[in-house]
């Protein structure tokens, strides 16, 4: 199985700051890869796809980049209504498989 | 649009076989998705279970997959989990979710846009 492994499994940040998650993978996966948002008692929603992709819907501030085995999800502005916590998700070979997970708290 | 709806006891006894089906509202399952089961133990992460396609070809996680049965019934648009001779740590939500299929020039992308809301299994004598 691929491993996913995403730095840091938690954050504080203050509203209006910049927030960077990394998920690496343990082997090329191309741009083989989502991101996830799940808050408390819900449904992930995707939130990325293809690595880079803003799902419809989704608010500019969130993005993604990188690709083979390095991946990075970025808040640009962090607002109250993005504490959650995020996940990546590989697809290139079966099992698809997630990150731990990381959550993020406001400071 | 598409939702889906998770349902099935929420409690099972030890060495038995956990049944949930979900339900596909407002789209066909026949469409070119895949339809994935995933599961989420309290206060840990996500699993992935596995995934069919209206044809019937299944994908399982293989750490589960002596266990596992996922099966499609087209004339209900719904799809169902088997999980059997479950133990405490099968204990978990279990959301139910479409896997899209983007076709890119040679390459097809996937991800799950559409989940249900999830439905608590607890295996519990």
């Amino acid at each position: 199985d691929i491993q996913m492994t995403q730095s840091p499994s938690s954050l504080s940040a203050s509203v209006g700051d910049r927030v960077t998650i990394t998920c690496q993978a343990s082997q090329d996966i191309s741009n083989y890869l989502n991101w996830y948002q799940q808050k408390p008692g819900k449904a992930p929603k995707l939130l990325i796809y293809d690595a880079s992709n803003l799902e419809t819907g989704v608010p500019s501030r969130f993005s993604g980049s990188g690709s083979g085995t390095d991946f990075t999800f970025t808040i640009s502005s962090l607002q109250p209504e993005d504490i959650a916590t995020y996940y990546c998700q590989q697809y290139d070979n079966l099992p698809q498989t997630f990150g731990q997970g990381t959550k993020l708290e406001i400071k | 649009q598409v939702q889906l709806q998770e349902s099935g006891p929420g409690l099972v006894k030890p060495s038995g076989t956990l049944s949930l089906t979900c339900a596909v509202s407002g789209g066909s399952i026949s469409s070119s998705n895949w339809w994935s089961w995933v599961r989420q133990p309290p206060g840990k992460g996500l699993e992935w279970i596995g995934e069919i396609y209206h044809s019937g070809s299944t994908n399982y996680n293989p750490s589960l997959k002596s266990r596992v049965t996922i099966s499609v019934d087209k004339s209900k648009n719904q799809f169902s989990l088997k999980l059997s001779s479950v133990t405490a740590a099968d204990t978990a939500v279990y959301y139910c979710a479409r896997k899209y299929q983007l076709l890119r020039g040679f390459y097809y992308y996937y991800y799950m846009d559409v989940w249900g809301k999830g439905t608590t299994v607890t295996v519990s004598s």
